[in-house]
Order: structure tokens, then sequence, then C-alpha cells
């Protein structure tokens, strides 16, 4: 069964720094989403992609945040300058159309620790 | 706007009991509905969904899940619990924009004792 792909499973930075989360999602799939969930708590949304740009974001995903895909198979998540508070398990997700529509696939998530 | 609410912060329930995890939902038009579950230090996993058709829905490890329409309620059943069913379980509402993005609850805690 197809599946998205998420790299790495965890990363540890110092606050103020930089980092990148990496999916692969499925294939011939064409609506992408990121989401965060602050330990144990709700899954919340961060921002979702089609057609090359953004289609709808959240409050959360403010300026700090950006999101790419590069080459066609990746989808990345660039914090710029990491707080405390951005500390959370960021999950990728992705889905096809028309029959596909109601189908989403998670990635199985990158732990993100900011110390 | 659409939203999902899980009254639940925890579930308890003896292995071989029938176990229920509550879902309301609010959505304008008809609702696309789905379960995830987690398990600890893991992804979220696919459990089952409601799109049309019969409002018993099955799905993944012997999962079900009943709408209904008039009570606005997708709630998660299992006639026999397992420990191993024990985890966050996530009620889910596909939005309604052009991002089709799924709201999620705030997430049930199942535990499942011996």
């Amino acid at each position: 069964e197809p599946e998205v792909t998420q790299t790495p499973s965890h990363q540890v930075t110092q606050m103020g720094q930089e980092v990148i989360l990496r999916c692969v999602p499925i294939s011939n799939h064409l609506y992408f989403y990121w989401y965060r969930q602050i330990l144990g708590q709700k899954v919340e949304f961060l921002v979702s992609f089609y057609n090359n740009e953004i289609s709808e974001k959240s409050e959360i995903f403010d300026d700090q945040f950006s999101v790419e895909r590069p080459d066609g198979s990746n989808f990345t998540l660039k914090i710029r300058s990491t707080k405390l508070e951005d500390s959370a398990m960021y999950f990728c997700a992705s889905r096809g159309q028309g029959q596909d529509l109601q189908g989403y696939t998670f990635g199985s998530g990158t732990r993100l620790t900011v110390v | 706007a659409q939203s999902v609410a899980q009254p639940e912060d925890q579930v308890n329930v003896a292995e071989g009991n029938p176990l229920t995890v509550k879902c309301t939902y609010s959505v304008s038009g008809n609702p696309y509905l789905f379960w995830y579950v987690q398990y600890p230090n893991r992804g979220l996993q696919f459990l089952l969904k409601y799109i049309t058709g019969d409002n018993l829905v099955k799905g993944s490890y012997g999962f079900e899940a009943e709408f209904n329409k008039s009570q606005t309620s997708f709630h998660l059943k299992k006639p026999s619990a397992l420990v191993s069913d024990s985890a966050l379980y996530f009620c889910a509402v596909r939005g309604m924009d052009s991002s089709y993005k799924l709201i999620f609850g705030s997430g049930t805690r199942l535990l499942v004792r011996p």
C-alpha cells in the first residue's frame, strides 16, 4: 500500500535555528498538508498546498513557516527561527482527487524538539 | 464553521467489554467523517470513514462507527475491547472549504484494562 514518508523521524535543534522537515507524498496525490501535534494533544492544521501554491493556512502558520515542493516529489516545511513552543510532532498528509477525494494518508511524523 | 467535539478525554473499559468513543460534529452540508488512531510515539492510522451510504461503517481492527444525522454523531464502537486497543483516538471531519483539510477533535484516550 502506498505510503507517505517523512524524514527525519526525530530532530533536535537549538532555539533560533532553521529546520526543514521533509515529506514524500504518494506519487499521484495532488493535495498536501502539514499538521502539528503538541505532545499528546490535539492535531492542528497548519497549511494546505495544491497546484504549487498554498491554498489555505492557519493562524499558527506565520511568517516563520514556509512550504515548498521543490522537485515534484518532496514536500517540505521550513521553520526559519525555531522557538521552544515549536516543539511538537509534525505530520504530513496527502490525498488524491476524484474518487480518491476522501482518501487522506498521513506520514508517521517528525518529532521536533527545540532546546 | 466545521467542528468536531470529543466530549471525553479518557474512556476506561475492561478487556472483553464493548467500548464506545463519542464524537459529534458540526458542518454545513453532508459530512465526511473519519476516525484515526494513534499509538504511543506513532503516527495517525486510518480506522474508518463515512462518506455516504450505510450508517454503520466497518473499519480496521474490528472497529465500527455509527453515523447518526439527527444527533450529528459519529461514535466509534467495538463489541469486545482488547488491551492492545489502548491508544489515542481522533475523530475528524473534512472541511468544506477549497483545501478540504481535515479538522480533528481533541482526542480521546482509551485505556483497556486486563
